[in-house]
């Protein structure tokens, strides 16, 4: 099972939207609603952001949101706040009871 | 509150194995999945396999199968990940994180604190 693919790095300005993108296969984020986002600070366990590609659990911001087409997710960041950077993964269920991690992406809030 | 509580850091030999616990609490502890996912150094989230909340037998991710056992005692409230011929690749942050079930199905909504493995010689 190859990794979903995420951009090594964005960046943004105060303010600003930014988009991370999570390319898979029609084997996994194609064929499934079922794409999870998760926000990852340096030294602390990942928070659960997004799932089932667009829901936000009770809590999260709705600065926040999700979307997919055919094999790519991507999660959105509006208003960008200083304490939204960090590292952020998508994960997607791969079938047969397994799931895929993407890369990760490192966001900059410039 | 629901939580996670990890064991200890270790620090291993190659060739040798390591049992990481989970401990949860703050819920019906047979009500949920638990994955087990890890991070080497510079990289990025891994899905090792899961613990299904109903006994059924684990899932493990295709590269870890043969070296991997994950386990559950639910007079404790425990999961255990033991990983067996250990490497220098192995060495990473080894976290727990409980699957959303009916609340957030198929994500992992609550993560335990990690666990560091160090494998070295």
């Amino acid at each position: 099972q190859s990794a979903l693919t995420q951009p090594a790095s964005v960046s943004g300005s105060p303010g600003q939207s930014i988009t991370i993108s999570c390319t898979g296969t029609s084997s996994d984020v194609g064929s499934y609603n079922l794409v999870s986002w998760y926000q990852h600070h340096p030294g602390k366990a990942p928070k659960l952001m997004i799932y089932e590609g667009s829901k936000r659990p009770s809590g999260v911001s709705n600065r926040f949101s999700g979307s997919k087409s055919g094999n790519t997710a991507s999660l959105t960041i509006s208003g960008l706040q200083a304490e939204d950077e960090a590292d952020y993964c998508c994960c997607s269920f791969a079938g047969g009871t397994t799931w895929v991690f993407g890369g990760g992406t490192k966001l900059t809030v410039l | 509150q629901v939580r996670l509580v990890q064991s200890g850091a270790e620090v291993k030999k190659p060739g040798a194995s390591v049992k990481v616990s989970c401990k949860a609490s703050g819920y019906t502890f047979t009500s949920n999945h638990m994955h087990w996912v890890r991070q080497a150094p510079g990289q990025g989230l891994e899905w090792m396999g899961i613990v299904h909340a109903d006994g059924s037998g684990p899932r493990y991710a295709q590269k870890f199968q043969g070296r991997v056992s994950m386990t559950r005692d639910t007079s404790t409230s425990t999961v255990f990940m033991d990983l067996s011929s250990l490497g220098s690749e192995d060495t990473a942050m080894y976290y727990c994180a409980r699957d959303g079930s009916n609340m957030s199905p198929y994500a992992m909504d609550v993560w335990g604190p990690g666990t560091t493995v160090s494998v070295s010689s």
